[in-house]
């Protein structure tokens, strides 16, 4: 039973296109994670979320717009893709708690190819 | 802001031990995790540390912290071929208090050769 699941696992799309990848986690966690790696496997935040608020949002462009309808699911939608876009995006989750040790539980990304 | 650096790459024989690097700027780091990422996969929590003890092992894997010098290791025994990937050292800052962020290194590309 996966734990952080995204989808599509691949998405190949044209510059200007809207598309969205979705995330669920069954862990019961009450924050959840986007994260972006690019072709140098570099890993950065790109958004937080506790309990369905918007706590991180780290210098994105807003052509990037994360929802969560719940608190199992995190999904990003992108706008008007650009080619500097492409990279793997990876879903995760934790329990979050100020002070104790809340592990990363991370998807297996979704590997975007903007053509 | 926080950050995060690794060495880039490490080649080492089957059954030798490897040890890789990592050195943070956070002092208020709370925890420090080491994460593999196969080929085409997702990130796998191998172990974590927390920032008031020194070392931690775990079978094969020794973590070996310096808060003074705000520096980590990560060293496998007995290293395998199936230990061949990236390793990325984060740690986790606190952002408020139902928050947290991880800051990852570039991450390690470890390559055994048998």
């Amino acid at each position: 039973d996966t734990a952080v699941s995204q989808t599509p696992k691949y998405l190949v799309t044209q510059m200007g296109n809207d598309k969205s990848i979705k995330c669920e986690q069954n862990l019961g966690h009450d924050t959840m994670y986007w994260y972006k790696q690019d072709s140098k496997k570099f890993l950065k935040i790109m958004f937080s979320y506790n309990n369905k608020e918007l706590i991180i949002n780290e210098t994105v462009p807003n052509r990037f717009s994360p929802k969560s309808p719940d608190k199992a699911h995190l999904n990003l939608h992108i706008n008007s893709l650009e080619l500097g876009d492409s990279a793997v995006y990876f879903c995760a989750s934790s329990q979050g708690a100020g002070g104790r040790n809340t592990e990363a539980f991370f998807g297996q990304g979704t590997r975007l190819t903007v053509v | 802001g926080e950050d995060v650096e690794q060495s880039l790459f490490l080649s080492v024989r089957e059954g030798d031990s490897s040890v890789i690097n990592c050195t943070y700027t956070d002092s208020s780091s709370t925890y420090l995790y080491w994460y593999k990422q196969e080929p085409g996969a997702g990130l796998q929590l191998l172990t974590y540390i927390f920032s008031n003890m020194d070392m931690k092992q775990d079978q094969r894997l020794t973590v070996l912290l310096n808060k003074k010098d705000k520096h980590l290791s990560l060293r496998i025994a007995d290293t395998q071929t199936g230990d061949s990937a990236i390793y990325f050292c984060a740690d986790k800052s606190m952002i408020k208090a139902a928050g947290n962020k991880l800051t990852f290194g570039g991450g390690t590309r470890v390559l055994v050769k048998p």
